[in-house]
């Protein structure tokens, strides 16, 4: 199925230690975004893509490394865990804005983070 | 500053009957996007209605209506002959211009509790 796929679905880590959440689409979506989903927070941007090659910093960077080096893929890295980057991550894709109807987002199905 | 306001943290709705979920937002912008999404206890987000800032009519789908008034900033989301499916978390969402990296911005949310 078409679709923002994101893996894994749960993990736990350690303190300190590293992971990378990796997210793909498969519908030639220029803006790829991660966001975490924190409780009375609603979802904060971490980091956002326009195309492949291109990345900036969203709302809440700090601690998150992305790259694109296709248009499909959007890994997001954490390099030392903490406590505090414990939430429920979300990869979305859309099409660049254009005139006419916005379908916004794809979203993948989210991935539950706990860092102990 | 916060852009996006969603000012009832949760709300309890008897079955059948409309419910308005209220957001308003900020820009200073003449074009934008306004989403609502759903998020069910299974956690996955839906996109639900999408409103445009230069859109003559309220858009509808189905059972949801956004009541865009754009003069006060405001975009609430009617649901009609509401169901006990309609239980879940609601996001209002603004996608700023393409000068801003065409970032969407979500607010906190609100709970709906749908009652039998």
């Amino acid at each position: 199925n078409a679709g923002v796929t994101q893996t894994p679905k749960f993990q736990v880590l350690k303190t300190g230690q590293s992971m990378t959440l990796q997210c793909a689409q498969d519908m030639n979506h220029e803006y790829m975004s991660w966001y975490r989903q924190d409780p009375g927070m609603g979802l904060r941007l971490i980091h956002y893509s326009v195309g492949a090659g291109i990345t900036d910093q969203g709302e809440v960077p700090n601690g998150y490394n992305v790259s694109r080096s296709t248009t499909e893929d959007f890994p997001l890295r954490l390099l030392s865990a903490a406590p505090s980057q414990t939430s429920v991550y979300f990869c979305a894709s859309s099409y660049s804005r254009r005139l006419g109807r916005d379908y916004g987002y794809t979203f993948g199905s989210g991935t539950r983070l706990t860092v102990v | 500053a916060q852009k996006i306001t969603q000012t009832q943290p949760g709300m309890f709705v008897q079955e059948k009957e409309a419910v308005t979920l209220d957001c308003t937002y900020d820009t200073s912008d003449p074009s934008y996007g306004l989403f609502w999404y759903k998020q069910p206890s299974s956690g996955e987000m839906i996109f639900l209605i999408y409103q445009g800032s230069y859109d003559q009519q309220n858009a509808t789908e189905g059972r949801y209506s956004l009541n865009f008034q754009k003069a006060r900033k405001s975009a609430n989301l009617v649901i009609s002959a509401s169901q006990l499916g309609d239980s879940a978390m609601y996001f209002c969402a603004m996608r700023e211009p393409q000068n801003r990296d065409d970032k969407i911005i979500f607010g906190k949310g609100t709970r709906l509790h749908i009652l039998p």
